[in-house]
């Protein structure tokens, strides 16, 4: 089945851009998602990539896909204290299911 | 936008109870849903889709009579967790996906089941 692998930790300084990578390892993915989870709370859809897209920018988030090299990352400009937060991958290769990377623990220090 | 409500937000019940949790589209239909799994500072683990009107799919390694799901309309799917004991204990998140979509995901808010 499919693997997603992410690091675990990100830690940053307000105003720096964060850069948080995924790897997975089925080729056939179609839609691959980025989901950011706050304490005690559900995961809320950050953005998300089409498989026949490299890159995909919506405001401070921009997501680059490198297909050949099964790669994701999400960058975030101008990191703020609100950003800090576990942030997951997600791939699909049926519609509607998804496969999660264990997640990233982003930290923002003042 | 799209919103995904979770009842009860926490729950704490006895060993040997069962508990039901419900997760409700509240501004769209949703002919399918999803039900996952989250251990402290773990990812999800989807558990079973729910579809409406059928049978739910458990994910390999999920027992089917322990965890029941019932996708009785549009909008609701219910978990009851049956005979609960404390390794059950653990986050559960549904999300539901609207009709004739085949990108976006709403996630529910996610239920606390403490298993004393």
């Amino acid at each position: 089945g499919e693997d997603v692998e992410q690091s675990l930790f990100l830690s940053v300084r307000e105003g720096d851009s964060s850069v948080i990578n995924c790897t997975y390892t089925d080729s056939s993915s179609t839609y691959l998602y980025w989901y950011k989870q706050e304490p005690g709370a559900g995961l809320q859809l950050l953005t998300y990539i089409f498989s026949n897209m490299d890159m995909k920018q919506d405001q401070r988030l921009t997501v680059l896909l490198n297909k050949k090299d099964k790669h994701l990352s999400l960058r975030i400009a101008d990191t703020q204290t609100g950003d800090s937060a576990i942030y997951f991958c997600a791939v699909n290769t049926n519609a509607g299911k998804s496969t999660f990377g264990d997640g990233t623990t982003l930290t923002v220090k003042p | 936008g799209a919103v995904v409500s979770q009842h009860p937000s926490r729950v704490i019940c006895k060993s040997g109870t069962s508990v039901k949790i419900e997760c409700r589209s509240l501004d769209f239909q949703a002919t399918t849903m999803f039900w996952y799994r989250q251990f402290p500072k773990q990812s999800l683990m989807l558990m079973a889709t729910s579809n409406e009107g059928s049978k739910a799919t458990y994910e390999q390694g999920v027992e089917k009579d322990k965890f029941l799901i019932n996708h009785a309309s549009l909008t609701l799917s219910t978990l009851t967790v049956t005979s609960a004991h404390p390794e059950d204990s653990s986050f559960y998140i549904c999300s539901a996906r609207t009709i004739g979509g085949a990108v976006e995901q709403y996630f529910g808010p996610g239920t606390r089941l403490t298993v004393t």
